[in-house]
């Protein structure tokens, strides 16, 4: 069974624009989380979705949002990126929503931001 | 406010020694905990679990301990190999209300080198 694809896999924008990044969870699975890994701050969730509808946020500013298609792919949208929105975004996906210790990690989107 | 700290950025250990990566948390809520590794370009990988109503578990070559009162898990690998290096994050799940299970917080990570 295919695990969670996650694309583009590499992006590199300008401060100031705006990125979307996709994630296609494994087959059955409606969950559907985002996670940003940086250095400084390591793994930190961003949010979950479930039947199209966010159920948890994590601490982000309202620049960073998501939202969920009725076939459970999922995507993420930053708006006006900033140097600081360089990083790995992390999707992962669960059969249901409410068990973070079933989730399947994608290969991540690495973002550059210049 | 890191709720889960893994103090060592790193460990080194020889081929068929222990490796034994440490993590401390602070919400006394969480009662959930797992163990990811993690290679670089790639997405962690669930290794261990356990629950708060245990303090061990095993699973192979991997157990991890869990000491609730010191607010502290543990994972030992024996015998560790060369395969085993790479990024470890300690997480933990749960706290106040329901959909906080939907959420994992994590912790810094430690590189695992092991040498042959």
């Amino acid at each position: 069974k295919a695990g969670v694809t996650q694309t583009p896999r590499y992006l590199i924008k300008t401060r100031g624009q705006q990125v979307t990044l996709s994630c296609s969870p494994i087959s059955g699975h409606r969950s559907v989380s985002w996670y940003q890994q940086t250095p400084g701050q390591g793994l930190q969730f961003l949010f979950e979705y479930f039947s199209e509808t966010q159920r948890n946020k994590g601490n982000f500013p309202g620049r960073f949002s998501g939202r969920q298609f009725s076939n459970s792919r999922s995507e993420m949208n930053v708006s006006t990126l900033e140097l600081g929105d360089s990083a790995l975004y992390l999707c992962a996906s669960s059969f249901v929503p409410g068990r973070a210790y079933e989730q399947y990690f994608g290969p991540g989107t690495r973002l550059t931001v210049t | 406010d890191q709720q889960v700290k893994q103090n060592s950025p790193s460990l080194s250990v020889q081929e068929g020694r222990i490796s034994i990566l440490n993590c401390d948390y602070t919400n006394s809520m969480f009662d959930y905990f797992l163990w990811y590794k993690k290679y670089p370009a790639e997405g962690p990988t669930f290794l261990i679990s356990i629950s708060s109503i245990k303090d061990k578990n095993e699973d192979g070559r991997f157990t991890v301990f869990l000491n609730k009162s010191a607010k502290h898990l543990s994972l030992h690998i024996v015998p560790s190999q060369p395969g085993d290096s790479a990024v470890y994050f300690c997480a933990a799940s749960g706290g106040a209300g329901g959909t906080s299970y939907g959420k994992l917080t994590f912790g810094q990570g430690t590189i695992l080198t092991v040498h042959p």
